[in-house]
């Protein structure tokens, strides 16, 4: 069964950038039938798509965040990661890595989440 | 920007039916999908395209379209289902891949 587990520091300071990775077991990050993403979730909040990569490369990435986001994949530990940098208190959130089937034509979806990973921005 | 609009919340008594509403320009050309969040919990997928349901998830759960309209329907609500229900999709321009809407929180009485 595919398990998703995210994986970084829980307090960053404010300024500094943010970095997450998300180790896929159960499945190969490699499939060509998925792409990989993350979303975050403020506390008390809704969520917000942050970035999808697909294993060859493709990336894409929520225009608020564009400027400030890198996503990118290492399939030979089976993992992919985000960086997010100068941060600031209002990114503060859980942070979900999530596995997008290809949806071939509609909008992308996320059929697999992982826990979560509380990311503190504090000084 | 691109928004899908939800009631904040929405409540039924056990063995009711509930039904959350999910607006949105482009969804008569978008599909749109469904999320269960349970406190402390990750959201997990309950209505994909419009109308799908994935395995696991129990038959009570349905969507439907309708317009600028879509769905989630559950029915013979159970106290298990109480959580709070997110749509998603997207605009038709591509701008904007994946919207959330802003959630509704499904109570049992």
């Amino acid at each position: 069964q595919l398990q998703l587990q995210g994986s970084g520091p829980g307090v960053v300071k404010p300024s500094e950038t943010l970095s997450l990775t998300c180790s896929v077991s159960g499945g190969s990050i490699s499939s060509s039938n998925y792409y990989w993403g993350w979303i975050r979730q403020s506390p008390g909040t809704g969520l917000e798509w942050i970035a999808n990569i697909y294993y060859g490369g493709s990336k894409y990435y929520n225009p608020s965040l564009k400027s400030r986001v890198t996503i990118s994949v290492d399939t030979s530990k089976n993992q992919f990661s985000l960086k997010l940098s100068s941060v600031t208190a209002a990114d503060t959130a859980v942070y979900y890595c999530v596995r997008v089937p290809d949806p071939g034509g509609d909008p992308w979806y996320f059929d697999s989440w992982g826990q979560g990973t509380l990311v503190t921005v504090s000084s | 920007s691109y928004e899908l609009t939800q009631p904040p919340s929405v409540s039924v008594s056990p063995g009711q039916t509930a039904r959350i509403t999910c607006s949105g320009d482009a969804l008569p050309k978008q599909s749109a999908y469904w999320y269960q969040q349970k406190p402390g919990q990750a959201p997990m997928l309950v209505i994909y395209k419009d109308t799908e349901r994935p395995s696991g998830i129990p038959e009570r759960f349905s969507g439907s379209s309708s317009g600028t309209t879509v769905t989630l329907t559950i029915s013979g609500v159970q106290a298990e289902d109480e959580a709070a229900y997110y749509c998603q999709s997207a605009d038709t321009s591509g701008t904007y891949p994946v919207v959330f809407g802003g959630g509704t929180k499904l109570t049992v009485l």
